[in-house]
Formats: structure tokens, sequence, C-alpha cells
């Protein structure tokens, strides 16, 4: 299995850019989550999806943010307009086990400059 | 809400045992899992311990769960200078519980 699949691995944009970061999960997994990592913050979970349906969003920073799986096998993380302070790298997990593990993707680092 | 607290650094020499301790608030969870992060990667499960349970042993990883004072901690045997990176807990198995400690940094001195 190839794993969690993120794209692109790094992203370098300018104040006011739309930005998208996109997610293939595992074949067979049913949850897929969105989480950001900073210094300051520490690891946090912004949104996540059982069977395509997003079930908790209440960590999307802000109206700014969305989050999109139109299918079992792809996610999409859209910033608009991106600020500074989203620099950070943003992490995709997927799971589905019994046993409620995720698997992470290797993260998308973002800066905003 | 939810808490899950970690010491945010931890130094070790080569071959020395250690130990990362974690405090969580949710008693609900029934899975505790413990990740690894090294730099630039996602992260890796390691290892977990189900609620019910006391110990764990993997090899060279150890986990003990307290459930009584919501303690958890990871022992490694023998650390190595592979074993650096940061590693996080997550009390989980419950819909919605989804909060990771904010990781310790394991450093490991030759």
């Amino acid at each position: 299995d190839a794993g969690v699949i993120q794209s692109p691995r790094h992203e370098v944009t300018e104040m006011g850019q739309e930005v998208t970061l996109r997610c293939k999960p595992i074949s067979g997994h049913n949850s897929l989550f969105w989480y950001r990592q900073t210094m300051m913050r520490g690891l946090e979970l912004l949104i996540y999806f059982n069977n395509n349906v997003p079930i908790d969003d209440s960590g999307m920073p802000e109206d700014r943010f969305s989050a999109k799986m139109p299918n079992a096998s792809f996610s999409t993380l859209k910033i608009q307009p991106s600020e500074p302070r989203d620099s950070a790298v943003y992490f995709c997990a997927s799971g589905g086990r019994e046993e409620d593990t995720q698997y992470f993707g290797p993260g998308t680092r973002l800066t905003v400059l | 809400g939810e808490d899950v607290e970690q010491s945010l650094f931890l130094s070790v020499r080569e071959g020395d045992s250690s130990v990362i301790n974690c405090t969580y608030t949710d008693s609900s969870s029934t899975y505790l899992y413990w990740y690894k992060q090294e730099p630039g990667a996602g992260l890796q499960l390691l290892t977990y311990i189900f609620s019910n349970m006391d110990m764990k042993q993997d090899q060279r990883l150890t986990v003990l769960l307290n459930k009584k004072d919501k303690h958890l901690s990871l022992r490694i045997a023998d650390t190595q200078t592979g074993d650096s990176a940061i590693y996080f807990c997550r009390p989980g198995g419950s819909q919605g519980n989804l909060i990771f400690g904010k990781g310790t940094k394991l450093s490991v001195k030759p």
C-alpha cells in the first residue's frame, strides 16, 4: 500500500492567494482527517470526514478554510484568501480500523509570504 | 474540553532507557496511542494499548497505563540515536476524541 498521499509537499504563496492542498487516503479507509501543525499550537484537528461526510469541522479556523471530500479516494483543503498566519505543516490522515488508528501522510509545508 | 499533557523535552544517553509520560482527562478512552514523528515527516503509529490492559510490551517498547490516574507512559529500552524524534500520545477510541498531546522531543546523545 502506498500510504496516505499528499500534494504538494511544499507550497510557497503570497498573501491573498488561494491555496489548495490535496490528499489521497489509504484505500478502504472510511475516515479522513485534516490537521495543522505549528510550533506554537502543536497539532490541531481541523476537520474530519466519515464515509465522505464532514463530521466535525469545529477546528476550522475561520471561513477562509474549506474542505471537501467528493469521493472515498480524494479530499481537498482550501484556504482563500491565504494569510501569513496560515503558514504551517498540514497533515492528512486516514483511518478505518476498529481500533481507531490513524495513518498520516507526509504533510504539506505551507508558507504564506 | 478534553486535555492531554506531555513534557516537551527529554534528553538521554545512547543505551539508557527513556520514559515519556502523558496525562489525559478523557476517562472514556478505549485505546491509547503513541505516535512518533521524525524530522520532516508525518506521525507514525508506534504502538497502542487497550484500556483494560496495564502494560503492553513490543520489543524495546513498553507501554504502561494507570487508568485510575489517567497516566500513560512509553518506555524505550536501550535508546538509540534513531529514536530521536517527537513522541505524541493520543487517548482515543471514542468518536470525536482526536486530541493529541503537544509532543515530547526526545534527544539521544551518543
